[in-house]
């Protein structure tokens, strides 16, 4: 079955102690790319990937890195988690490296909550 | 810089009434895409429009991408309490290596 997987679901962590969400997908899809979803704001990009090792800024980058080491995988990782990152977070993948008509297709999110 | 905007945020109605949600962009568009993401769900694919003026029907869902390709609209027919959810459109930003997704209309019905 085609999927984009996250782990953890839920996680609740303290400020300042390192976290890294997985994100894996198996359509060998070029394009990954994650988002940070919050109420009222809708979904926003904070950082995506055109092929391995290619990454790029999206719109809301400050406090997250990721790596593309495999096309498959696309981790996101906070080295020091604040409360403002406490947020609904979607990884998505697509097919090629033009977004122009290419569908996104989201894994089921992770749920952060940062005390 | 460039912007989806959708109105209107939220929309309540009751079973059986149509629902209309309206996207605009800032800038002409190559196409347009609709997602859905139910209550405690991710959002899922629903349908891409490309031509100017172009219609499409899915059931009682009816998209259409405007003739300067700068708006769309989703339109719901009878709406039922499985259409509850929230409802984004996204346009390509101009590079084209990213999504701009508007902050998605939520739909209300009651029964």
């Amino acid at each position: 079955e085609a999927q984009v997987t996250q782990n953890p679901r839920y996680l609740i962590t303290v400020t300042g102690k390192k976290l890294t969400v997985t994100c894996s997908q198996n359509m060998n899809h070029e394009y990954m790319s994650w988002y940070r979803q919050d109420p009222g704001l809708g979904l926003r990009q904070i950082y995506y990937s055109m092929n391995v090792e290619v990454t790029d800024k999206g719109d809301v980058p400050e406090g997250y890195k990721v790596s593309r080491k495999e096309k498959r995988n696309f981790p996101l990782i906070l080295e020091s988690p604040s409360p403002n990152q406490t947020s609904l977070y979607f990884c998505a993948s697509a097919r090629g490296t033009v977004l122009a008509k290419n569908i996104q297709y989201f894994g089921a999110g992770t749920r952060l909550s940062v005390l | 810089g460039q912007q989806v905007m959708q109105i209107p945020q939220y929309q309540h109605v009751q079973e059986g009434e149509d629902f209309t949600t309206y996207c605009n962009s800032s800038t002409t568009l190559s196409n347009i895409q609709w997602y859905k993401q139910r209550p405690g769900g991710h959002p899922v694919f629903l349908i891409q429009l490309v031509k100017s003026g172009e219609v499409k029907k899915q059931k009682r869902l009816t998209f259409q991408f405007g003739e300067a390709k700068k708006n769309s609209s989703l339109h719901i027919t009878a709406t039922q309490t499985t259409d509850v959810g929230t409802y984004f459109c996204a346009g390509p930003e101009e590079a084209g290596t990213a999504l701009i997704f508007g902050k998605g209309t939520t739909l209300s019905v009651s029964s």
